[in-house]
């Protein structure tokens, strides 16, 4: 039940194309949710990330749409360029309290590849 | 702001030996910090969650006395990887949370390369 199932795994766009990426998840108690981009040999950066009391948010080329009801969120991607190319994650987290406070579940990742 | 610092970016070590890696809060108070591992094309796997002055809590199958995890202030945690095996190669990420974003927001450190010979 704690699972984020992330999809696709990968993903090749021309650039100035739309990238989409699509997660899912069971726990119906997580009520955060951010995407990550991760560089080669770098850590993550967060992206973007919305809560489920809206269904839709933005933040320049990129954009979160949120389902509640199918349990399921999307990262869409604007006008993608090649220095989007990337691995890109989402994940969620609950507020549990204790040590679960905040305590990241991962997708398991979409490579992002945006020809010229 | 909200930069979290790993050092050292990269290391080589026998096998055999200890090898520690320091993960740094630079500009804010970190209440909770977290260790990752991370092998080639694959996610994110949490090894452990450390608050400062406690004792970590690890996830299920991680070997509390062969990943060290000590969090002396608000802004250091340290990981050790004790008596390094060729299959502890892999590469470790820690991120930080505070009080800002309701300390949900957590920031990722640059990562540390580990190669066990």
């Amino acid at each position: 039940q704690q699972q984020v199932k992330q999809s696709p795994q990968s993903l090749i766009v021309q650039k100035g194309g739309i990238s989409i990426i699509n997660c899912a998840y069971e726990n119906t108690a997580f009520d955060y949710f951010p995407w990550y981009q991760q560089f080669p040999g770098k850590g993550p950066a967060l992206l973007i990330a919305i809560r489920p009391d809206v269904s839709e948010k933005k933040e320049g080329r990129f954009t979160i749409s949120f389902n509640k009801s199918a349990k399921q969120f999307s990262l869409h991607i604007m006008d993608s360029q090649p220095g989007d190319s990337a691995t890109y994650f989402c994940a969620a987290s609950r507020d549990a309290g204790g040590t679960s406070y905040g305590k990241l579940t991962f997708g398991q990742g979409t490579i992002l590849t945006v020809h010229p | 702001g909200a930069v979290v610092s790993q050092h050292p970016s990269r290391v080589i070590c026998k096998s055999g030996t200890s090898v520690k890696i320091e993960c740094r809060s630079l500009d804010f108070q970190a209440t909770t910090m977290f260790w990752y591992r991370q092998f080639p094309k694959q996610s994110l796997m949490l090894m452990a969650t450390s608050n400062e002055g406690s004792k970590a809590t690890y996830e299920q199958g991680v070997e509390k006395d062969k990943f060290l995890i000590n969090h002396a202030s608000l802004t250091l945690s340290t990981l050790t990887v004790t008596s390094a095996h060729p299959e502890d190669s892999s590469f470790y990420i820690c991120s930080a949370t505070g009080l800002a974003g309701g300390g949900r927001e957590q920031f990722f450190g640059p990562g540390t390369r580990l190669t066990v010979l």
